[in-house]
């Protein structure tokens, strides 16, 4: 199984900051990765796939970057919504797996 | 719009069966596949499986001996079936609406316990 990495279990930023988190793949997978966000009551929320493509509805203060093993998101100036959950999942193979999460928290 | 929802008991005894429903609209079940997502209390997510378009499943292998998804496109319904629960399958369970292994659209979950 493709075990994804997320280093950072916990990270602490102000409004307006720019925040990155991070994810690695214990192999390569290509670009088949997605990003979701998930809040406390709300249903999980896909943010990203292919790495990059921002679904519809994602604002632009949102990226993703990296392939093959590594990948980052990217928050820009950020808003009070954006705290919570974030995962990284792999689509490249079979099972499906995810990082174990960031929770991203209003410092 | 797309929703899907989960519904089922709250409470299984050890050694049970399970039986999960996961109910869906503004989408097809013979267009979209259906993936079946669980994160036990505290901890990540887990991929179990899904029911594709066309009607086949894969299954996570950890969960195979166990699991079996199957689908009522008539009741835009898909039904997850999981025997010989033990307290370790407690957890939140979700159903996604899944292309092509990106989960688009995500159920609110039902929270499963397992009593021993």
């Amino acid at each position: 199984d493709v075990q994804m990495t997320q280093s950072l279990s916990y990270l602490a930023a102000s409004p307006g900051e720019s925040v990155s988190i991070s994810c690695k793949a214990s192999k390569s997978i290509s670009n088949y990765l997605a990003w979701y966000q998930q809040k406390p009551g709300e249903a999980y929320n896909l943010l990203i796939y292919s790495g990059s493509t921002l679904q519809s509805g994602t604002p632009s203060r949102f990226s993703g970057s990296g392939s093959g093993t590594d990948f980052t998101l990217t928050i820009r100036s950020l808003e009070p919504e954006d705290f919570g959950l974030y995962y990284c999942q792999q689509y490249y193979e079979k099972p499906l797996t995810f990082g174990s999460g960031t929770k991203l928290e209003i410092k | 719009q797309v929703q899907l929802k989960e519904s089922g008991p709250g409470l299984v005894q050890a050694s049970e069966t399970l039986s999960l429903t996961c109910t869906v609209s503004g989408f097809s079940l013979i267009s979209y596949y259906v993936s079946w997502v669980r994160q036990p209390p505290g901890k990540g997510l887990e991929w179990m499986g899904r029911i594709r378009s066309g009607g086949s499943t894969d299954y996570n292998s950890a969960l195979k001996s166990r699991l079996s998804i199957s689908r009522d496109t008539s009741k835009s319904q898909v039904l997850l079936k999981m025997n010989s629960l033990q307290t370790e399958d407690t957890a939140i369970y979700y159903c996604t609406r899944d292309t092509m292994g990106i989960f688009d659209y995500w159920g609110q979950g039902v929270m499963v316990t397992v009593s021993s």
